[in-house]
């Protein structure tokens, strides 16, 4: 079975910190994905990876920074929280250099509440 | 340019009714259909998907979908409601000329008892 963890379930964060999201995929993907979910809004793409070192914007990258230098880790970077960065992320990665009819393996995600 | 739309923000259904989820999407390439479902505070996992093959797809849990192009539609049903179907579920298109998923906005599900 493919395995994507997140570091943290939960976490509480103050405005301006530099505030670090990790996610580790066990399944040798190649594609990674960052996302935020927010009610009534769906998930939207904030970045993703289709190799190490490489990286796309997504939908919404303001505010947001990746790191992939391993394959199977990628971070998400925020650099200076803000309250309207409070919201559910995740993770997701995908076999296959292009194409998309592969699944796409969610982690279980991290709910961040920015003060 | 592709996108998925979701009719029905929340669903309530009788347990042992008949569940139907709509999903009608965009795109102006052959597209790859997918539903996920999300229990609270879990990730999302992949219920099933249409990639061109049959047109009828079914999926874990009882849950089907059929690919209709003249209607652009993928909606998902499942003949019986159980309790643990109630789950925000979520429908994604893509197309093998890009590396991306398009997600609706989601559709919550409750079973009455």
């Amino acid at each position: 079975d493919v395995k994507v963890t997140q570091s943290s379930r939960y976490l509480v964060k103050r405005t301006g910190e530099k505030v670090f999201l990790e996610c580790v995929q066990d399944m040798d993907h190649e594609n990674m994905f960052w996302y935020r979910q927010d009610p009534g809004l769906g998930l939207r793409l904030i970045y993703f990876s289709y190799d190490v070192k490489m990286k796309e914007k997504g939908d919404i990258p303001e505010g947001y920074s990746v790191s992939r230098e391993k394959k199977e880790r990628f971070s998400l970077i925020l650099e200076s929280a803000s309250t309207n960065q409070t919201s559910m992320y995740l993770c997701a990665s995908r076999a296959g250099l292009a194409g998309v009819r592969e699944t796409q393996y969610f982690g279980p995600g991290t709910r961040l509440l920015v003060l | 340019a592709q996108s998925v739309t979701q009719l029905g923000s929340h669903v309530s259904v009788s347990e042992g009714a008949l569940v139907l989820l709509r999903c009608n999407y965009s795109s102006s390439v052959p597209p790859y259909l997918f539903w996920y479902v999300q229990y609270p505070n879990q990730g999302l996992q992949l219920l099933l998907k249409y990639t061109s093959a049959a047109t009828l797809v079914k999926g874990i849990n009882g849950f089907e979908a059929e690919f209709k192009k003249s209607e652009t539609s993928f909606h998902l049903t499942k003949p019986s409601a159980h309790m643990s179907d109630a789950a925000e579920y979520f429908c994604a298109v893509s197309s093998n000329t890009g590396n991306q998923f398009y997600f609706g906005t989601g559709t919550s599900l409750t079973v009455i008892p």
